[in-house]
């Protein structure tokens, strides 16, 4: 099992571009997270899905969008990236099912620059 | 209101010594999950362990033990036995199916372990 992968590792944008970032998970998992940790602070939930199909707003859900078309995948769209979007990006699964709770699986981070 | 409190930013601890690390949380869902991450500085955030509100006993995993005290609603991590490679920043989590179990992060605290 690979767990969750993120593409790219490093990226650096400029002002109005756009671009989307990767997040696949190959546990079969049914929750999927998106997250960002600002330097020095705790992680911030952008959006997250429950299933296929299904996508709700987190905290800070705002110049982000995704897409949830099958189990393994949930990409983040970022539109017309702004300085304040300098961060870096978690994606993160989870098995949730009534009166169990795993831990999420974290990938290795996209490190984000927007100049 | 912060759903979880770290208040400890910095920490400080002899090696083989122990060390415990606070966490508060505020919840009105009966029915939740403590969570304890750490954060080396390469990056990943690995989990630690795991606590239901219904669990009776106290979560232990090898060094880490979670002191759970759900009418003062604190989730505190004890490690025993510091190491070096313990150095990292420690994340309290919580997963609350109210708000669609979404997680919840505090903002951290940084272990260095003094040889």
């Amino acid at each position: 099992n690979a767990g969750v992968t993120q593409t790219p590792k490093f990226r650096i944008l400029k002002i109005g571009q756009s671009m989307t970032l990767q997040c696949t998970q190959d546990m079969n998992h049914n929750y999927m997270y998106w997250y960002r940790q600002d330097p020095g602070m705790g992680l911030k939930l952008i959006y997250y899905s429950v299933g296929a199909g299904i996508t709700d707003k987190g905290e800070v859900p705002n110049g982000y969008n995704v897409s949830r078309s099958t189990t393994e995948d949930f990409p983040l769209r970022l539109e017309l990236a702004a300085p304040s979007q300098t961060s870096v990006y978690f994606c993160a699964s989870s098995f949730l099912e009534t009166g169990t709770s795993y831990e999420q699986y974290f990938g290795p981070g996209t490190r984000l620059t927007v100049t | 209101a912060q759903k979880i409190t770290q208040t400890q930013p910095g920490m400080f601890v002899q090696e083989k010594e122990a060390v415990t690390l606070d966490c508060t949380y505020d919840t009105s869902d009966p029915s939740y999950g403590l969570f304890w991450y750490k954060q080396p500085s390469s990056g990943e955030m690995i989990f630690l362990i795991y606590q239901g509100s219904y669990d009776q006993q106290n979560a232990t995993e090898g060094r880490y033990s979670l002191n759970f005290q759900k009418a003062r609603k604190s989730a505190n991590l004890v490690i025993s036995a510091s190491q070096l490679g313990d150095s990292a920043m420690y994340f309290c989590a919580m997963r609350e199916p109210n708000t669609g179990n979404q997680f919840y992060f505090g903002t951290g605290t940084s272990l260095t372990v003094i040889p």
